[in-house]
């Protein structure tokens, strides 16, 4: 596997499901992210790991919960989540600690909440 | 907070034209970038601008930077069906510790032959 993997790449959950988005970078780098793509939206930054800790929370509620248990895995666990919640959801990575650096991403996960 | 515009969101272009999509951001930042959605695809990585009057060229694309404005072009040159996607720009506020984006709504360009 090389560069930034997500899986599954289709979810399709009840609002009382719980479930995990997992991502997996390849890249050597130190900082993982989880956007949310909306289609009436732009690209909105949820979460960002760097060094394994998490540094910033930008408001997401709190059905969605993030883990980072290394530095090369990233997961979203979701619960009660509601249909606006709809969405593309992605994983991507950077050598973002000490330096600055463009993010590559993943596929996305495709989750649709009925 | 801080706001990134792109004009147009969406253009429909003949194939062997050129064209300009703009990026306005509403705070001081040093760092923009450029990536590219093909439809069902993830975000492909195009430029990274990290200074004041920053200028990059891969093919029929250029990119700019000026910082003094808050503006950052994409300008297309000749350009050819495979050039059609949805284009992104994105400010980046972060700093040591990871990079913190901030994704205009997107130009989505189709080229017609």
């Amino acid at each position: 596997e090389t560069g930034v993997t997500q899986t599954p790449r289709h979810l399709v959950m009840g609002m009382t499901n719980k479930k995990s988005l997992k991502c997996e970078q390849h890249l050597g780098h130190n900082a993982m992210y989880w956007y949310k793509q909306s289609a009436k939206k732009p690209l909105e930054l949820m979460f960002v790991y760097s060094l394994e800790e998490r540094v910033e929370n930008n408001s997401v509620p709190s059905r969605f919960s993030p883990e980072c248990p290394n530095s090369s895995h990233l997961f979203l666990h979701l619960h009660t989540l509601q249909p606006e919640d709809s969405a593309l959801y992605l994983c991507a990575s950077s050598q973002g600690a000490g330096g600055l650096s463009e993010q590559y991403f993943g596929p996305g996960t495709r989750l649709t909440v009925t | 907070e801080l706001k990134v515009e792109q004009n147009p969101l969406f253009l429909s272009m003949q194939e062997g034209k050129n064209y300009t999509i703009y990026c306005n951001y509403s705070t001081t930042s040093d760092r923009l970038y450029w990536y590219r959605q093909d439809p069902g695809k993830s975000l492909e990585s195009l430029f990274v601008l990290l200074s004041n009057g920053a200028v990059k060229q891969e093919g029929r694309l250029m990119a700019s930077l000026d910082t003094k404005a808050r503006l950052s072009t994409l300008h297309i040159t000749a350009a050819v069906h495979d050039l059609s996607a949805t284009y992104f720009c994105a400010v980046d506020m972060g700093n040591n510790a990871g990079n913190m984006l901030t994704f205009g709504g997107g130009t989505r360009l189709m080229v017609k032959p």
